[in-house]
């Protein structure tokens, strides 16, 4: 099955600086990343994603980049802000409803 | 504007007896899907829905079982909760098709004493 790696495991950051964190997954029939992002006691809130056909995607202060060939995937986070503080988990499918976590990153941003 | 609610949001009980956990939508999505994560995991998949068509996750302890009456509710049993049963009980749910996005509700903290 799946595999998804995660890193780094936990990051702080200083406010206004960026932050980026990495995954690699194992199965090259994945075509679909999601990005989550949870908060303390409360569920995943998806924050961008990204399909197999796509390199780039950008909403705002966040990014992600796929990286098929390599099998790697990146969330990028600029001008970071304190609410940015939370765990960020990435995912993959390959469809038929299955979905693959990383281990996730707790992100930290000092004011 | 809620669109996956999960009842209780906390939920105590006691070692062995038995306990429901429910999730509803108003989505109308075809699947719903249950995970545990225990603290400072990653959401762990015990078994999702298509429809009526039940998934289970082949590591998933038969202590928990799955009920979806009708598409917008899906309830979660422990039969006999243990300690390490103690978590947070994640509900999501997706359109249906090929690479869809998951909507997850807020969780249930299941306190096992």
């Amino acid at each position: 099955g799946e595999n998804v790696e995660q890193h780094p495991s936990t990051l702080s950051v200083q406010e206004g600086d960026s932050a980026v964190i990495k995954c690699t997954y194992s199965d090259s029939a994945s075509n679909y990343f999601p990005w989550y992002k949870q908060e303390l006691g409360k569920g995943p809130q998806l924050i961008i994603d990204i399909r197999s056909n796509v390199g780039e995607k950008k909403d705002q202060r966040i990014a992600v980049t796929l990286n098929k060939t390599a099998k790697h995937f990146s969330l990028h986070i600029t001008e970071t802000q304190p609410e940015d503080s939370a765990v960020y988990f990435c995912a993959a499918s390959t469809g038929f409803n299955k979905f693959y976590f990383g281990s996730g990153t707790k992100l930290n941003v000092k004011p | 504007d809620a669109m996956v609610i999960q009842n209780p949001r906390y939920q105590v009980t006691q070692f062995g007896k038995p306990v429901t956990l429910s999730c509803s939508q108003t989505l109308n999505h075809n699947v719903m899907y249950w995970y545990q994560q225990k603290s400072s995991q990653a959401p762990k998949l015990l078994f999702h829905y298509y429809d009526k068509d039940f998934n289970n996750e082949a590591d998933t302890p038969d202590n928990f079982q799955s009920r979806r009456p009708n598409t917008s509710f899906c309830f979660l049993d422990i039969r006999s909760p243990g300690l390490g049963d103690a978590a947070m009980y994640l509900c999501a749910t997706s359109p249906g098709s090929q690479t869809e996005t998951q909507y997850f509700g807020p969780g249930t903290r299941l306190l096992v004493l």
